[in-house]
């Protein structure tokens, strides 16, 4: 059973860089046609996609985040990370990774999340 | 500001048969796949309806996933108490300032 665990600060100071890692486990990061994303959803409101990577490292971010972000994969460790730049308030969120499968679900199908975690962003 | 429009909330009763509708323009709904989510409270989403109508494994034929032109739906018939939950549409937006994958707002749907 594939399972994923995000880790990270959960206190970044404004103007700083939102770093988190997402580590896979139960299968390998490289296997099939997956792509691996980073979705946010602030309290009380609904999901915003951040971005996505294939283990080729081809990457796809939000156009509004797109300056901002950057995601990585590092295959020897199964995991990947999000860096998201100049962060404020309007930042904080819960962070999800998920994994997504283009060949069984397309674009936008995410099958497997994980459990999130709170990023605030405050002095 | 969500770029695929859902209703804030929806309600029914045991037994009733409820949809939740989401609609988008030409560039989301209206040329690629629609997938539904559903978000019970503390947990992370899950994979409900993915390319219009399917389901995964898993997933109760209670729940059925439909689409025409920038428009899509969700019904849940024989609602029950354990789908008390938030709903989110999603699809792949082929925008002119580069792809992306974009959300409705979400409906919260109470089971009276």
């Amino acid at each position: 059973q594939v399972q994923l665990q995000e880790s990270g600060p959960g206190l970044v100071k404004p103007s700083q860089t939102l770093s988190l890692t997402c580590t896979v486990s139960g299968g390998s990061i490289s296997s099939g046609s997956y792509y691996w994303s980073w979705i946010r959803q602030p309290a009380g409101k609904g999901l915003e996609w951040i971005g996505r990577i294939y283990t080729s490292g081809s990457t796809n971010y939000n156009p509004s985040l797109k300056s901002r972000v950057t995601i990585s994969v590092d295959t020897s460790k199964n995991q990947f990370s999000l860096k998201l730049s100049s962060v404020t308030a309007a930042d904080t969120a819960v962070y999800y990774c998920a994994r997504g499968d283009g060949y069984s679900y397309g674009y936008a199908g995410f099958d497997y999340w994980g459990q999130g975690t709170l990023v605030t962003v405050s002095s | 500001q969500s770029v695929l429009t859902q209703p804030p909330s929806a309600s029914g009763t045991p037994g009733q048969r409820v949809t939740i509708s989401c609609s988008g323009s030409s560039s989301n709904i209206g040329s690629n796949y629609v997938y539904w989510y559903q978000q019970l409270p503390g947990t992370a989403p899950k994979l409900l309806i993915y390319r219009n109508n399917q389901r995964p494994s898993g997933v109760p034929d209670r729940f059925s996933g439909s689409k025409s032109g920038t428009s899509a739906s969700l019904a849940i018939s024989g609602l029950r108490s354990e789908d008390e939950a938030d709903y989110y549409c999603a699809a792949w937006d082929d925008s002119l300032s580069g792809p992306d994958v974009v959300f409705g707002g979400g409906t919260k749907l109470t089971v009276l």
